[in-house]
């Protein structure tokens, strides 16, 4: 059976300190891996998607970057921390049709 | 752009009613539309997938149902337990799937 795995669980930074959060999948192969940030009773905001190692598409202008260094593996990073980045951040993954996507444990990140 | 609104109030209600969510989206119809179950700080897990072409959708005691005239898909649970108590989301695809900020169920013993 296909798992995802988050980590860490919580966070808490200090204003322009750098990140990473990482991500990987387990039981599955070539899967479309997604990274959510959701801020306190709000919806839940795509920030990058990738369908292959190395490609990775951004929805929205930020200071955070994502990598995909092997199959299963998704990272999400940033230089520079703002406290605007706090929030709960989810890794998911997807297969290639319009399917469900499967959601890891999520990241809360704290930005003092 | 397209937009999802679903009723950001909580819905309370008694055990063992039929809990009815709404969700209603804007400009054009998406090919199918999805329903996430989320409890406090973890992540959605996937509930239901209802495409255009179906009206209704039922697994064990939930039930969904996709009116493209009203650009409307409603969530029922019946026989409400207090386990159902949880922020329930409705996704669409647009390209990319886009989710609504969801409506939390308070179901009362």
């Amino acid at each position: 059976s296909q798992t995802i795995h988050q980590w860490p669980a919580t966070l808490v930074q200090p204003v322009g300190s750098p990140l990473s959060l990482e991500c990987t999948v387990e039981g599955t192969s070539n899967p479309n891996l997604y990274w959510y940030r959701q801020a306190a009773g709000r919806g839940l905001q795509l920030l990058f998607y990738s369908v292959g190692i190395g490609q990775i598409s951004s929805e929205v202008p930020q200071n955070l970057s994502a990598s995909r260094p092997q199959d299963r593996q998704f990272i999400l990073s940033s230089k520079k921390l703002l406290l605007s980045d706090s929030g709960f951040y989810l890794c998911a993954w997807s297969g290639r049709g319009p399917d469900e996507q499967f959601f890891g444990p999520g990241t809360r990140l704290t930005v003092l | 752009s397209q937009k999802i609104e679903q009723n950001s109030e909580a819905l309370n209600i008694q055990e063992g009613k039929t809990a009815t969510l709404t969700c209603n989206y804007t400009n054009y119809s998406p090919a199918y539309l999805q329903w996430y179950r989320q409890d406090p700080g973890r992540g959605p897990v996937f509930l239901l997938l209802i495409r255009e072409n179906e009206k209704e959708k039922r697994k064990e005691r939930l039930k969904v149902t996709f009116d493209t005239t009203l650009k409307q898909s409603l969530f029922h649970i019946t026989a409400s337990q207090p386990a159902d108590s949880a922020t329930y989301l409705c996704v669409l695809r647009h390209y990319k799937l886009i989710f609504g900020s969801g409506t939390r169920l308070l179901v009362r013993p």
